[in-house]
């Protein structure tokens, strides 16, 4: 079956400039996770909804971030006024009800780049 | 707050030998550790999950160990192929959703 989708998978934009990525998980899944990998790091978490609600958005690095699942599948992560910093590498991942027995299942990612 | 090392950074190896890579957490409240294998400009594919009671899982020539109480766990390639160059990488997760992932050992199998 399809695995998770993200779109774009390259995104140029310059600095100040309002970005959307998108998240498709795999069919069913109920929860969904944004990760930042910046160059030579790990993935970093950003946040976690399950179902349409974020469970937890710890990890949002500050209030130009924001996400949402309105209809509890498809994502997106929204950044405003976008700096050089924040280019990175965003991961999506979903797993079927969550929690930590699960596999999280990660989708290629959309590779951010602010001039 | 969970940190977690990878050591060594980068390897690389002939083909065919018998190869372990390390990871540490410095938090042994973890429910599992995954091992993840990264190719150039792709996501991660999960590779092991470890539950928090188990010792160890194998799949295939791959086979990762966790003891907890050292906060250690390692993943053992066999007979490694250059298709298994990859940069793996490991992730602890405790209490909450999120995984915490260390920086990654950067493997490189030559033929």
């Amino acid at each position: 079956g399809a695995g998770v989708s993200q779109t774009p998978s390259n995104k140029v934009t310059e600095k100040g400039k309002y970005v959307e990525l998108r998240c498709d998980p795999i069919s069913g899944h109920t929860a969904l996770y944004w990760y930042r990998q910046s160059l030579g790091q790990g993935p970093e978490f950003l946040i976690y909804f399950q179902g349409t609600g974020a469970a937890d958005d710890s990890g949002l690095p500050n209030d130009r971030f924001f996400a949402v699942r309105p209809e509890g599948s498809v994502s997106t992560l929204k950044i405003q006024r976008t700096e050089r910093g924040d280019s990175a590498v965003y991961l999506c991942a979903s797993s079927l009800f969550g929690g930590n027995l699960e596999t999280q299942y990660f989708g290629p990612g959309t590779r951010l780049l602010v001039l | 707050k969970q940190e977690v090392t990878q050591i060594p950074a980068a390897l690389s190896v002939p083909e065919g030998e018998n190869l372990v890579l390390n990871c540490s957490f410095t938090d042994s409240a973890i429910y599992n550790l995954q091992w993840f294998r990264q190719d150039p400009g792709k996501g991660l594919t999960s590779l092991l999950l470890i539950q928090s009671s188990q010792r160890e899982q194998t799949s295939g020539r791959l086979n990762a160990s966790l003891d907890k109480s050292s906060g250690r766990s390692t993943l053992y390639i066999a007979a490694s192929q250059p298709g298994d160059s990859a940069t793996y990488l490991c992730a602890a997760q405790g209490g909450s959703e999120k995984l915490v992932f260390g920086k990654g050992t950067k493997l490189t199998v030559n033929p």
